[in-house]
């Protein structure tokens, strides 16, 4: 897990309920990502990060928000406009944003269940 | 449209034996291939990363191929532990984007 801290491990919210999972790396990390993962399905991306103060949309943006106001911290927020939130959520940081050759690292993860 | 494929979804075998797992990949401009190792629960670890130049490396007792002309790649599991088991991912990265393209995984199951 290298040193990516995700916060909480298990999570449970109400449906119309916002929610906010943790993202920390002592890396010096420029890039960060989130993550979802579905089972039998590979891990989509929702926001990403290549710097601080800004971030771009993954290919699941709809129903959640990010914000990147440390170099340290990625933020994500489910929000109720999100369908289906119920899934394993994985952040991940990498030394530079851009393509390059750069392992990404991810951290251990959060479940959330809505109930 | 960029896509990796992996095979088998699943694989049972016992302690101390080999196993060899597929990865198929349709990625342009393709710019390098990793495999991750993801126990339950957890965050996935890098295993090994190649380029378009190298055809095999190494990790212990793991040992991926890549075959760029045909898109495929294998990991190969010499002697396999009980703590082999685990989902392996396949992770292929395009030349022209910071995103990556990710496999379904291989669920390898190692019973003593």
């Amino acid at each position: 897990d290298g040193g990516i801290t995700q916060s909480p491990k298990y999570l449970f919210r109400k449906e119309g309920q916002n929610v906010t999972l943790s993202c920390e790396q002592n890396l010096n990390h420029d890039a960060m990502y989130w993550y979802r993962q579905d089972p039998g399905q590979g891990l989509r991306l929702i926001y990403y990060s290549q710097i601080v103060n800004d971030f771009q949309k993954g290919d699941i943006a709809e129903g959640y928000s990010v914000s990147r106001e440390k170099k340290e911290s990625f933020p994500l927020t489910v929000t109720s406009a999100q369908k289906n939130p119920t899934a394993f959520y994985l952040c991940a940081s990498k030394l530079a944003g851009g393509p390059s050759t750069d392992t990404q690292y991810f951290g251990p993860g959060t479940r959330l269940t809505v109930l | 449209k960029n896509q990796v494929e992996q095979s088998p979804q699943s694989l049972i075998i016992l302690e101390g034996k080999n196993c060899t797992l597929q990865c198929n990949y349709t990625v342009s401009p393709f710019s390098n291939l990793r495999w991750y190792k993801q126990d339950t629960g957890r965050g996935p670890v890098s295993l090994t990363i190649m380029t378009f130049s190298e055809n095999t490396k190494s990790n212990g007792r793991y040992t991926a191929t890549l075959d760029a002309d045909t898109k495929q790649s294998s990991l190969h599991i010499t002697a396999s532990q009980l703590s082999d088991s685990a989902s392996y991912i396949c992770v292929v990265s395009a030349g022209n984007t910071d995103k990556l393209i990710f496999g379904t995984g291989t669920r390898l199951q190692v019973f003593p």
